[in-house]
């Protein structure tokens, strides 16, 4: 069965600083992965999804991820950090039926000036 | 094009009471989903629609029941509300089933139940 691990709930980082925000995922099939932004008190944004071919994926607002089969992780990055980016960030995986999404539990990731 | 709309945004219930969430898409896709958020948890599948006139159960589909009668609507009713079903409701949908699909996601139905 598929499932996906978000390593820290809490991740801060300083304005211009690097973003790095870990996910790993289990799955019997090929997995097709994504990450959504939540904003405070708004609904889920894709920001990024990897299907299949190359397997560094670039997002909106400067967000990439890097699919690593041998270690069977997504991680989001993004080079310099803006207070806009405060949010919380989900990385899912596509069931294996194909009929919904797993997500994890979540990183809020807090920007400081 | 309003995409992901859900009806209402809060309320509150006591113990026992009844409600229907209403969600409604207007990009013509077959596929709806039903999704709570609770702190720590992430997002759970409640129940989801592959198409107009069907549903099926996701993870955690108790003291639920859909119905999806147009394809536009994907309604979630709680017929005796308990206060473990205080939670945020999202509502999503996808053009099909295929796993590229993105799911595109509703503001949010904040529930409290007293």
């Amino acid at each position: 069965a598929q499932s996906v691990t978000q390593l820290g709930s809490h991740v801060s980082v300083s304005e211009g600083a690097l973003v790095l925000l870990r996910c790993n995922y289990s799955s019997s099939v090929p997995p097709y992965l994504f990450w959504y932004v939540q904003y405070p008190n708004q609904g889920l944004q894709l920001l990024l999804k990897y299907t299949t071919g190359a397997t560094l994926v670039k997002g909106i607002n400067g967000f990439e991820a890097e699919f690593k089969k041998s270690e069977t992780s997504f991680h989001l990055t993004k080079p310099s950090a803006h207070m806009s980016d405060a949010a919380e960030y989900f990385c899912a995986v596509k069931n294996q039926a194909g009929t919904a999404l797993i997500f994890g539990k979540g990183t809020t990731l807090s920007v400081s000036s | 094009n309003a995409g992901v709309t859900q009806t209402p945004k809060f309320r509150v219930l006591k113990t026992g009471q009844s409600m229907t969430l209403l969600c409604a898409q207007d990009m013509n896709h077959e596929y709806m989903y039903w999704y709570r958020q609770d702190p720590g948890m992430g997002l759970r599948l409640i129940h989801y629609s592959v198409g107009e006139g069907t549903t099926a159960k996701g993870e955690v589909p108790d003291g639920y029941n859909v119905s999806r009668l147009k394809k536009q609507n994907f309604l979630l009713g709680l017929e005796s509300a308990a206060p473990s079903q205080t939670s945020v409701y999202f509502c999503a949908s996808s053009y099909g089933g295929q796993n590229t699909d993105t799911q595109y996601f509703g503001p949010g139905t904040r529930l409290t139940v007293l």
